[in-house]
């Protein structure tokens, strides 16, 4: 099985500014016939289910604000919100859907300083 | 607009059995790959199963294998998830989503299965 690790496990950070989410997969989930990061983010707010934020380890998915960024490829991959806002307080969750059993990290919580 | 509604989750005594539903509507059902993801309370999220879209390929947590079975009727945009053997370790929230590729692009709003004597 590919495990998944975030860091940190939490951070607190001010209105407007940046926050980072770092993930690593212990395997590489770059398929070199297509050439993509099989690597997903999810935010998930207190009381509801995961929303996809990221697809492809970079896409932005439609209707998410473009201050969610995700990069990396390989084994190493990183989400950034490049000013926070007090409704992005929420658990962000990377994914690798590179192969089946599909495998979450274990959640970065993330609250305003 | 896309809903995905899970049904069926109760309070059951380990070795016991329970059968989960997901009713889908707002998009074309038989063109997605179906899942079951869990998560326990106050803890991560845990993938369960998927089925393909025509319900010929299915997979599972190596946890749940032969105890769970995935399934789905295409002719009723619904998806179902036969849990038997129950364990207290199978606790959860359990969530339907769909994908196409892989990551999960609409999830339900969980069904609560508490596993306790």
């Amino acid at each position: 099985d590919i495990v998944m690790t975030q860091s940190p496990d939490s951070l607190a950070v001010s209105l407007g500014e940046r926050a980072t989410i770092n993930c690593k997969s212990s395997q590489s989930v770059l398929y070199s016939s297509n050439n993509k990061n099989y690597l997903t983010w999810y935010q998930q707010k207190p009381g509801q289910p995961p929303k996809l934020l990221i697809y492809w380890a970079s896409t932005r998915e439609s209707g998410v604000p473009d201050r969610f960024s995700g990069s990396g490829s390989g084994t190493d991959f990183t989400l950034t919100i490049s000013s926070l806002q007090a409704e992005d307080v929420a658990v962000y969750y990377c994914q690798q859907y590179y192969y089946t059993p599909f495998t979450f990290g274990p959640g970065t919580k993330v609250d305003i300083k | 607009e896309v809903q995905l509604v899970e049904s069926g989750g109760v309070v059951v005594q380990p070795g016991g059995s329970l059968r989960l539903s997901c009713a889908a509507s707002g998009f074309t059902f038989d063109d997605y790959t179906m899942h079951w993801v869990r998560q326990a309370p106050g803890k991560g999220l845990e993938w369960v199963s998927l089925i393909s879209w025509d319900g010929d390929s299915t997979d599972y947590t190596d946890s749940v294998k032969g105890r769970f079975t995935i399934s789905r009727d295409n002719s009723k945009n619904s998806l179902f998830l036969q849990m038997n053997s129950l364990r207290t370790e199978d606790t959860a929230l359990y969530y339907c989503a769909s994908s196409r590729w892989g990551y999960f692009e609409y999830w339900g709003q969980g069904t609560l299965v508490t596993v306790s004597s």
